[in-house]
């Protein structure tokens, strides 16, 4: 149980343009989903928090206008980066949690980014 | 300082041998504690809650140190497949998780 799949797990695209990646909790319901970003060799950082029905929280510094977020359904949040920047390429990852449930998140498989 | 801070590492170990990781977390109202074990370039995969009172499964022990705030896990009979970089979590402001840098252990045969 507990699976979280995203879409895609690598994208590469030109500088300018936008990608969508897609996170979908598979066997539950998560109120909550969260997107993640990693640098190599670094920690996860939080991007910001996505309740489903509701706006996204997101965290100091990232920019709500070009990391678009929409969680429409309990099993289904996407994250749009938009006007893609080299300095975007990262690893993105996005976790859900289950409805009711602790702290615990589960974790999508992530998805590679490259802008060229 | 870092909300959660660990060792990066690596620590080089041979198979069978016992590791230890320590982790010292700054927010003294966090209550839910967390290692994820993350292989390279995949996400972090929930190893095992910490519990107050110190929790176990198979190899892996896990402690919890309120007082000063410190975290451990403990590895017994290493093996190969446990080769990964280790992540102590946190609950944080908001009851958001704190990602720690991790800690790097590489077991050779």
């Amino acid at each position: 149980g507990a699976v979280v799949s995203q879409h895609p797990s690598r994208v590469i695209c030109k500088s300018g343009t936008s990608v969508k990646i897609e996170c979908r909790s598979l066997d539950f319901q998560a109120t909550t989903m969260f997107w993640y970003r990693q640098f190599p060799k670094q920690s996860l950082m939080l991007m910001a928090t996505s309740n489903e029905g509701s706006k996204a929280t997101y965290e100091q510094g990232v920019e709500k206008d070009k990391f678009l977020i929409n969680h429409a359904s309990l099993t289904l949040s996407t994250l749009t980066v938009t006007s893609a920047h080299p300095e975007d390429s990262s690893f993105y990852i996005c976790s859900a949690r289950d409805r009711g449930a602790s702290l615990e998140q589960y974790f999508g498989p992530g998805t590679r980014l490259t802008v060229t | 300082r870092k909300e959660v801070e660990q060792d990066p590492g690596p620590f080089n170990v041979p198979e069978g041998a016992t590791v230890a990781f320590n982790c010292t977390y700054s927010n003294s109202a966090s209550q839910s504690f967390f290692w994820y074990r993350q292989d390279c370039r995949k996400e972090p995969k929930l190893l095992m809650s910490v519990y107050s009172s110190g929790n176990e499964d198979g190899r892996f022990t896990a402690q919890l140190n309120r007082a000063s705030q410190y975290i451990s896990l403990l590895i017994r009979d290493s093996k190969l497949s446990d080769s990964a970089t280790y992540l102590c979590v946190v609950n944080g402001y908001g009851n958001k998780l704190v990602f720690g840098a991790g800690t790097i252990l590489r077991v050779k045969s």
